[in-house]
């Protein structure tokens, strides 16, 4: 069973500035199966990134995934109001499905 | 528009049964493989089980194997979970979730629903 593990646990910083997440796999993830979703307060998860660096359906392209094997990582270019939240990385390739423990990326 | 309205949650007690529905509309139903996520009061997200879109596979978490038992009826485009020997810490926000993908069981979510809270306390 894959174990993901991201960090930091929180990111303070202004909005205008890029943030850098990272989740780390316990094995290999197989064919880049990554994903990572945001939350806000009070609101379902949303999908941003998926296959590691596909973004998906309306994410804007300040949104960008890369990595592979173990150690993977999103980047948001330019931090928006709206992009202070919680973020998770997800393996789907196999079942059970993890999910990371998350990242809160708040306003410094 | 695709819509994902979950209902039945509330408060039960330790040992109680639940079903929760999940009431799907913008999509065909019957291609995807659905599933449910929960995220307990304050903590992260945990997948719960997920079912084809055919509703002949199903695969659950350790967590629930036993307990839980997701199905569908596709005639009424509705996602079931029926949750038996509830314990406390089954306490949580129950989404429903689409795959991205049609007509493969890859539990990657395009879509999720509002969320039902189910509290489980004496």
């Amino acid at each position: 069973e894959i174990v993901l593990t991201q960090s930091p646990g929180t990111l303070s910083l202004s909005p205008g500035e890029t943030a850098t997440l990272s989740c780390r796999a316990s094995q290999s993830v197989g064919s880049r199966y990554l994903a990572w979703y945001h939350q806000k307060p009070g609101q379902a998860p949303r999908l941003l990134i998926y296959g590691a660096s596909t973004r998906a359906t309306g994410i804007p392209d300040r949104f960008s995934g890369s990595g592979s094997g173990t150690d993977f990582t999103l980047t948001i270019s330019g931090l928006e109001p709206e992009d202070f939240a919680l973020y998770y990385c997800q393996q789907y390739g196999s079942t059970p499905p993890p999910f990371g423990q998350g990242t809160k990326v708040e306003i410094k | 528009e695709v819509q994902l309205v979950e209902s039945g949650g509330g408060l039960v007690q330790p040992g109680g049964s639940l079903r929760l529905s999940c009431g799907a509309s913008g999509f065909t139903f019957s291609n995807y493989a659905m599933s449910w996520v929960r995220q307990a009061p304050g903590k992260g997200l945990e997948w719960v089980s997920s079912i084809s879109g055919s509703g002949t596979s199903t695969y659950s978490a350790d967590s629930v194997k036993g307990r839980f038992t997701i199905s569908r009826d596709n005639s009424k485009n509705t996602l079931y979970l029926q949750m038996n020997s509830l314990r406390v810490e089954d306490t949580a926000v129950y989404y429903c979730a689409k795959d991205l993908t049609p007509r493969l069981l890859l539990p990657l979510f395009d879509y999720w629903g509002q969320g039902t809270l189910v509290t489980v306390s004496s």
